[in-house]
């Protein structure tokens, strides 16, 4: 199986500020790598497919980046609906995996 | 829009078989993508259990071996999870979701194994 590693559970952030987290896979999955956010009591809402493309309506400060092994979900300009929690996936091969997930918390 | 809802008992005794279903609206199951469960355990870890295609065939993740069953009823745009033997383990929400890369979630079901 593909293992999906988050090495960070959580981050801390300030609402206006720029972070990035990342995700790295045990192998190669080219670009098929996924994003969602979860908040508390809701289902994962998914952000980003194909590593950088956004879904409609995901709004523009949301930007994914990389291939290979190496990924990034960056948020620019944190706002305070931002605090969540956020998995990546692998797509490339079965069985599907995801990330541990990281929580962005407010410092 | 396309919707998914699932549905099915909340409690289920360790032995038991936990049976579940996905309403669709919105969309046809037959028409193209793959229609998964998913579920996420206590803690927040997710766990991609399986899918069955707009074609009909499943694939099933190993780690689920022998004990799972995804089948479909395409006149009321329904599928279903069966997962059998079941122990305190498999509580957890159970989500079900459209394609590989879950572009459209279910609100989910929280199923508890407990005698």
């Amino acid at each position: 199986d593909i293992v999906m590693t988050q090495s960070q559970k959580f981050m801390s952030t300030s609402v206006g500020d720029r972070v990035s987290v990342t995700c790295k896979a045990s192998q190669n999955v080219g670009t098929n790598v996924a994003w969602y956010q979860q908040k508390p009591g809701q289902s994962p809402k998914a952000l980003i497919y194909s590593a950088s493309y956004r879904y409609s309506g995901v709004p523009d400060r949301f930007t994914g980046s990389g291939s290979g092994t190496d990924f990034t979900l960056t948020i620019s300009n944190v706002q305070s609906e931002d605090l969540a929690e956020y998995f990546c996936q692998q797509y490339n091969s079965y069985p599907l995996t995801f990330g541990a997930g990281t929580k962005l918390e407010l410092k | 829009d396309v919707q998914l809802q699932e549905s099915g008992p909340g409690l289920v005794k360790p032995s038991q078989s936990l049976s579940l279903t996905c309403t669709v609206t919105g969309y046809s199951i037959t028409s193209d993508y793959a229609w998964n469960w998913i579920r996420q355990f206590p803690g927040n870890k997710l766990e991609w259990m399986g899918y069955i295609s707009y074609s009909g065939s499943t694939s099933y993740n190993p780690s689920l071996k022998s004990r799972i069953s995804i089948t479909r009823d395409t006149s009321k745009n329904q599928f279903f999870l069966q997962l059998n033997s079941v122990t305190t383990e498999d509580t957890a929400t159970y989500y079900c979701a459209r394609a590989y890369y879950f572009d459209v979630w279910g609100a989910g079901t929280t199923v508890t194994v407990s005698s």
